[in-house]
């Protein structure tokens, strides 16, 4: 298994760029999110899905947007991209012990993409 | 509403030195309660969990036991090493949507 995968691992944005950072997992891990991390803040959450077709807002929702058509694929896109962006992303699944009860949380991280917005 | 709170660091230790990184966090429910490790250049990675009262995780030497009459869950190793170095972060559980609430991560640095 890949795990979790993130693409790009770099990038850099004007102000006012859209774009979509990937995430893909092949666990079959219904339970997906986004984060942020930020000096002094940890991670903060953006946006999280529990199953395909089903998705809600995190911590930090504003200026992201994201879909779950299929199990494996949960991007995430930023709209149009400000210098307060500037963070690194990771996506993380996760699985529960007991169907339909997310118990564990137990979350597996992909290696993150770095995003600077100037 | 619910939250992780870590103690500040960086901290900076000698190799063999005994480690304890406090954490405490909001008492809403019984939430499962985990410490990830983020080597430099890398994604978080579990390191231990507990979930429920009195339960101590283990990994790797370190260990953390869930204190419900404390909140706490404090992770401890009674001898460091220079790989031991990275950030950690104590995280808990909310609600049963699968969310972590993190705290905001402890830099440990241990020195040869």
């Amino acid at each position: 298994n890949a795990g979790v995968t993130q693409t790009p691992k770099f990038q850099v944005l004007k102000t006012g760029q859209s774009m979509t950072l990937q995430c893909a997992q092949d666990m079959n891990h219904e339970y997906m999110s986004w984060y942020r991390q930020d000096p002094g803040m940890g991670l903060r959450l953006i946006h999280y899905s529990v199953g395909a077709g089903i998705t809600d807002q995190g911590e930090v929702p504003n200026g992201y947007n994201v879909s779950r058509s299929t199990t494996e694929d949960f991007p995430l896109r930023l709209l149009s991209a400000a210098p307060s962006q500037t963070s690194v992303y990771f996506c993380a699944s996760s699985y529960s012990q007991t169907p339909g009860q997310l118990t564990s949380y137990e979350q597996y991280f992909g290696p993150g993409t770095r995003l600077t917005v100037t | 509403g619910d939250s992780v709170t870590q103690m500040e660091g960086p901290v900076t230790l000698s190799e063999e030195a005994f480690l304890t990184i406090n954490c405490t966090y909001t008492a809403t429910g019984y939430p499962s309660l985990f410490w990830y490790v983020q080597y430099p250049g890398e994604g978080l990675q579990l390191l231990l969990k507990a979930t429920k009262a009195d339960d101590k995780g283990s990994n790797k030497g370190f260990e953390a036991t869930y204190r419900k009459e404390t909140t706490s869950f404090h992770l401890e190793k009674g001898s460091v090493q220079v790989s031991d170095s990275a950030v950690y972060f104590c995280a808990r559980g909310s609600g049963n949507t699968g969310k972590l609430i993190f705290g905001q991560g402890t830099t440990l640095q241990v020195k040869p």
